[in-house]
């Protein structure tokens, strides 16, 4: 079983649409929970981070933790055509880092 | 100014060449690593590195090496080269050494082994 397990879609919405991405795990050691968004043939770029359950708003996106479910997810409010890209979770402890496989998500005019 | 940046941008080489990817960070972060991203974007760490301390993922052969001549350098050198080294190279930082955070990465090297 994969430390984390993420849907790869392809997820297509219209824009104006809110999106949710979605991610499990099943080590209960992880204290840290970051979603990324990565453009195509860029590296990946840091959106959300947070430290325990509960939610966590930045503009348009918002972070959920729920750790007695094992669950994590983003949503994304209002979502626009430069919203389009891959979509990474990730968790860690101590020095160890595990990345989701990535959720490609088209926004459509 | 770029926070993390990485050269060359591409390469492409023979199998059993030796070859180095160059990374830096101007964040003043503590912390460095080294990704592997292969063609299907799973990102898998292979190195993180403190000025303390060096993980390596146990899966990564010993062909690999991260060498770090300062705080703001991490470069990986890679002996041997094989068609399975093919993938996208990424290189990261995070400001703290004690535990686990927010990591900044820098554009990737595309590595192509033929």
């Amino acid at each position: 079983q994969k430390e984390v397990e993420q849907d790869p879609g392809p997820l297509s919405v219209p824009e104006g649409a809110i999106v949710s991405l979605n991610c499990t795990y099943s080590n209960s050691a992880f204290q840290y929970f970051m979603w990324y968004r990565q453009y195509s043939r860029k590296g990946p770029e840091l959106l959300m981070y947070t430290y325990s359950s509960g939610n966590k708003e930045d503009g348009r996106f918002t972070a959920q933790v729920d750790k007695s479910s094992k669950y994590i997810s983003l949503f994304i409010r209002d979502s626009q055509p430069s919203d389009s890209a891959t979509y990474l979770c990730a968790m860690s402890e101590s020095y160890q880092f595990y990345f989701g496989t990535g959720t490609s998500l088209t926004v459509i005019p | 100014d770029t926070a993390v940046s990485q050269t060359p941008k591409y390469l492409v080489t023979q199998m059993g060449n030796d070859k180095s990817i160059k990374c830096e960070q101007n964040l003043g972060h503590d912390t460095m690593y080294w990704y592997k991203q292969d063609s299907k974007k799973f990102l898998k760490i292979m190195f993180s590195y403190n000025n303390k301390e060096l993980i390596i993922n146990e899966t990564v052969p010993n062909r690999f090496s991260p060498k770090s001549p300062d705080k703001a350098h991490l470069n990986l050198h890679i002996n041997s080269l094989e068609l399975g080294d093919s993938a996208v190279y990424f290189c990261a930082s995070s400001p703290h050494s004690g535990g686990a955070d927010e990591q900044y990465f820098g554009p990737g090297t595309r590595l192509t082994v033929t």
